[in-house]
């Protein structure tokens, strides 16, 4: 069955590293995928996207990478900020239909 | 345009009666999506429109549970008989069409919290 997952534990760095988050999934072949930032009782922000064919997406502080042998995404924020602390959820979206399906998110707590 | 709107933003409710939460998406956007979010987990698809036409629905969706979209504009879900697993937050988000295999970004609304007791 289709699966992806994110870290389900909390990650805490330290301001001014770099956090990076990761998202595995089995079993799509995902056309994009996409990050969102998300605050408690707010609904997700889109920040990011990366393409089928694309291997790294730059933004900012903000670093995607996509390994469709690995099927896996990777997800930086450098030179983290405690504004940074947030879920991030990453969401496949595959074919034409456009529906986006979103991992379980994983929180960032970023410490002065 | 200030966004996607829902409304209410928190309803609590006794287990057995109805509930309805409506949506307002951008304008310009013709699709309209509903999620679920229970805490801790990442959005559930419910369902997507685009304008009137309800194109696709999740098997999460029972029969208690149905969606409209009049005219292609606000959009509404509602739960009959609710139960206390219904209790999450129900987030609609809105978006262009997409081009042929193009991204299809999602823009979010705050999300109504619905609490069954």
């Amino acid at each position: 069955s289709q699966k992806i997952e994110q870290n389900s534990e909390a990650l805490n760095i330290q301001e001014g590293k770099t956090a990076t988050l990761t998202c595995n999934y089995t079993n799509y072949s995902p056309a994009y995928l996409q990050w969102y930032r998300q605050d408690p009782g707010r609904g997700p922000v889109f920040l990011l996207l990366i393409r089928e064919n694309e291997k790294e997406k730059r933004k900012e502080r903000l670093k995607v990478t996509f390994d469709t042998t690995l099927k896996q995404s990777l997800f930086h924020i450098t030179a983290s900020q405690p504004a940074d602390s947030a879920t991030y959820l990453c969401a496949l979206q595959s074919g034409n239909t456009g529906k986006l399906i979103f991992g379980q998110g994983t929180t960032l707590q970023v410490k002065p | 345009d200030t966004g996607v709107s829902q409304d209410p933003r928190h309803k609590i409710t006794k287990r057995g009666q109805n509930v309805t939460f409506r949506c307002d998406p951008i304008s310009e956007h013709n699709r309209l999506y509903w999620y679920r979010q229970t805490l801790g987990q990442g959005p559930e698809f419910l369902t997507y429109f685009q304008n009137e036409a309800q194109l696709e629905k999740s098997r999460l969706l029972s029969d208690r549970f149905s969606a409209e979209r009049p005219k292609g504009s606000f959009s509404t879900l509602e739960i009959q008989r609710t139960e206390q697993g219904d209790s999450a937050m129900y987030l609609c988000a809105s978006s262009h069409q997409p081009r042929d295999r193009g991204a299809n970004v999602l823009t979010f609304g705050a999300g109504s919290r619905l609490t069954v007791l």
